[in-house]
Parts: structure tokens; sequence; C-alpha cells
């Protein structure tokens, strides 16, 4: 089982701020990085998967960087919307093909 | 437009009952997964296969069970419902032939109460 750590754990945003979070996991046996978005009363949405050492994605105003040398991922929102509020789970996938999900990062982002 | 579907979406039941949650997908996914969600957790794998007739145990099986008697369906069984049992399962879904940027669907979730 991955030890995967994302922090900090929740954090409110006011509306137009930028804001990041961190998804820390083991750098040995990396295979991939998932981001999924997960919304109060619906089920988890894929957002990003990164495989290469320095791969960064982009989708609207949420982007995504990966350390696979360090174990880290950034997730990035840049001028949060309210329409963001959600928990954020990063997911490492490891040798046994399987998903290792963090507990998440919470935002609130405030009107 | 293809989907995952789950079923009962709320269900209560009593401490020592059989409580199956049904996960049904019509994209053809080889590979079907069962996660539980509990506060101060991440999703946690509770069993997973990786087509029909494969069943594999995932981090938290014990109590559990699953059958893989065709692509679409992947049924969870709660042997004998226990109190530490009542939690939000997700099922998820992925092609299988994607490789490493292979993407997991999930359906909406069944809350189980046990009592």
């Amino acid at each position: 089982i991955l030890n995967v750590e994302q922090s900090p754990q929740s954090l409110h945003v006011q509306e137009g701020d930028s804001t990041n979070f961190t998804c820390s996991f083991p750098s040995s046996n990396f295979y991939a990085l998932h981001w999924y978005r997960w919304e109060t009363a619906k089920s988890p949405e894929a957002l990003f998967v990164m495989t290469l050492n320095g791969d960064e994605k982009k989708k609207g105003r949420i982007s995504a960087t990966l350390n696979t040398k360090e174990g880290y991922s950034y997730l990035y929102i840049k001028g949060s919307q309210p329409e963001d509020s959600a928990t954020y789970l990063c997911a490492p996938r490891g040798g046994n093909n399987r998903l290792a999900f963090g507990k998440g990062n919470q935002v609130v982002v405030i009107p | 437009d293809a989907e995952i579907t789950q079923s009962p979406r709320h269900k209560i039941t009593e401490t020592g009952r059989q409580v199956t949650l049904a996960c049904h997908q019509t994209w053809n996914h080889n590979n079907m997964f069962w996660y539980r969600q509990d506060l101060g957790h991440g999703l946690r794998l509770i069993h997973y296969s990786y087509g029909v007739h494969d069943t594999n145990k995932g981090e938290v099986s014990d109590g559990y069970s699953v059958s893989r008697s065709n692509t679409e369906d992947l049924p969870l069984t709660l042997e004998s419902a226990a109190s530490s049992q009542t939690s939000v399962y997700f099922c998820a879904s992925s092609d299988g032939t994607s490789g490493l940027q292979e993407t997991q669907y999930f359906g909406p979730g069944t809350r189980l109460l046990v009592l």
C-alpha cells in the first residue's frame, strides 16, 4: 500500500485568489500519478494523469506538476471561483497497477 | 450514453444481515473496482476484477466478497453486515487497455448504514 500524503487537508480561498496544494508519495516504484476532482454529493472525476518527471498538465484554471524523483505533485488553481470548491484527490499508481488514494485536499472558495 | 450505475443509492440494514450492492457499467470495461470512503480516510480498495471470473482482494477486503460472471457487473456482498461497514461505497471501472494513462470512472456511490 503506497503512503500518500496530501496537504493541507482543507483550505479556504477567497474568490479570485490563486492557491496550490501538495501530494507526496514514495518516489520508488512509481508508475503514474492521477488527480481527481470530487464535488460534494457527486462522484470523483478524473482531472489529470501524469507519468514523467517534469510533466505539467493544464485544464482551464487548474494545472498540475509532477516530480517523480522527490515524490511530489503540486495542483494549482489560478483565480479561484466558487465552482472550484471540491475535494481534490491524488492517487499514485504503483507496481501492482492499483491506485492508492490520498485523503484529499478540500477546497472551499469563498465568494 | 455509456455509464456506470450503482444500486441501491441508500441502504439501511441490520447487523448480521447479508447485503449485496450492485454495480453495472455499459462501457464494456475489463476492470472494475469497489472502494469505501470514510471520514479521515482516502478511498480504500475493497476488491477488484480485471475480467470475467477474475477477482482480487484489496486492502480492506475482510467481510466482503465479489463475483464477476459477466463484463458489465461486479456485485459487492457483505456476508454478515457489521456496524464498522457503515460507509459510502463507490464502484469504478477502467478499460484495461490504456496502460499507465488509464483512468477510472466512478459510479454515484451507495450510502450504507448498518444498525
